[in-house]
């Protein structure tokens, strides 16, 4: 069974960090691009990093870019999401997001569950 | 960038047909074919249905189908079952290997 399966998500305070895994199993995590996606609780989903196959691309949304790295090692089949400097505003859902083969970075066809992340002192 | 916009709600009867646009930008819905739609169940993870505007994953209805005209794309659900009650998201590929999310539609099947 294709699956995503998300970890390390919890409570830190602002300014804390954190590093979410993304363990991917029937497939080869090599194949694809991968993405961040979140979503605040009640409020709609938002595109957070990708990178790409080979992880010599990496981009990130502005409001993340400097405190946010995204890495995956395809050899253990996983994907990280290192997160500093928190924020408030970092409280979300992060789930774990396979591309489609012919539109890696910009259609999502293998969700994980979810781990949640909530910033709060 | 920016969200695209969609429509907060939408509504339609069983069998009834019912259209969702997102608007966007020439940078992004515009000036590319990468658009998608999802549909989240509540308490679920979103579910691709739609992605490059128009194409179906296996096992997605035919009842869903995809279209675009210059900055604003479309999802139309066609012949309304119940289950088709969800949030709906489009997503748009926006350049430099960016993606941007519009800000969802709750569909009511009455």
């Amino acid at each position: 069974e294709v699956q995503l399966v998300e970890s390390g998500g919890g409570l830190v305070q602002p300014g804390g960090s954190l590093r979410l895994s993304c363990a991917a199993s029937g497939f080869t995590l090599s194949t694809y691009y991968m993405t961040w996606v979140r979503q605040a609780p009640g409020k709609g989903l938002e595109w957070v990093a990708n990178i790409k196959q080979d992880g010599t691309e990496k981009t990130y949304v502005d409001s993340v870019k400097d405190r946010f790295s995204i890495s995956r090692d395809n050899a253990k089949n996983s994907l990280s999401l290192e997160m500093n400097s928190l924020r408030a505003e970092d409280t979300a859902l992060y789930y774990c997001v396979r591309g489609v083969i012919t539109a890696g970075r910009s259609a999502f066809d293998i969700w994980g569950q979810g781990t949640m992340v909530t910033v709060s002192s | 960038q920016s969200a695209l916009t969609q429509p907060p709600s939408a509504s339609g009867s069983p069998g009834q047909s019912v259209t969702i646009s997102c608007t966007g930008t020439s940078s992004d819905v515009g000036g590319h074919n990468y658009v998608s739609w999802y549909q989240q169940h509540p308490g679920k993870a979103p579910k691709l249905m739609i992605y490059e505007v128009s194409k179906r994953p296996s096992g997605v209805p035919d009842r869903f189908s995809g279209s675009k005209s210059g900055n604003t794309a479309s999802l139309t659900v066609s012949g309304l079952q119940a289950e088709d009650e969800a949030d709906y998201y489009c997503s748009s590929y926006a350049g430099s290997n960016k993606l941007v999310f519009g800000g969802g539609t709750k569909l009511t099947v009455l």
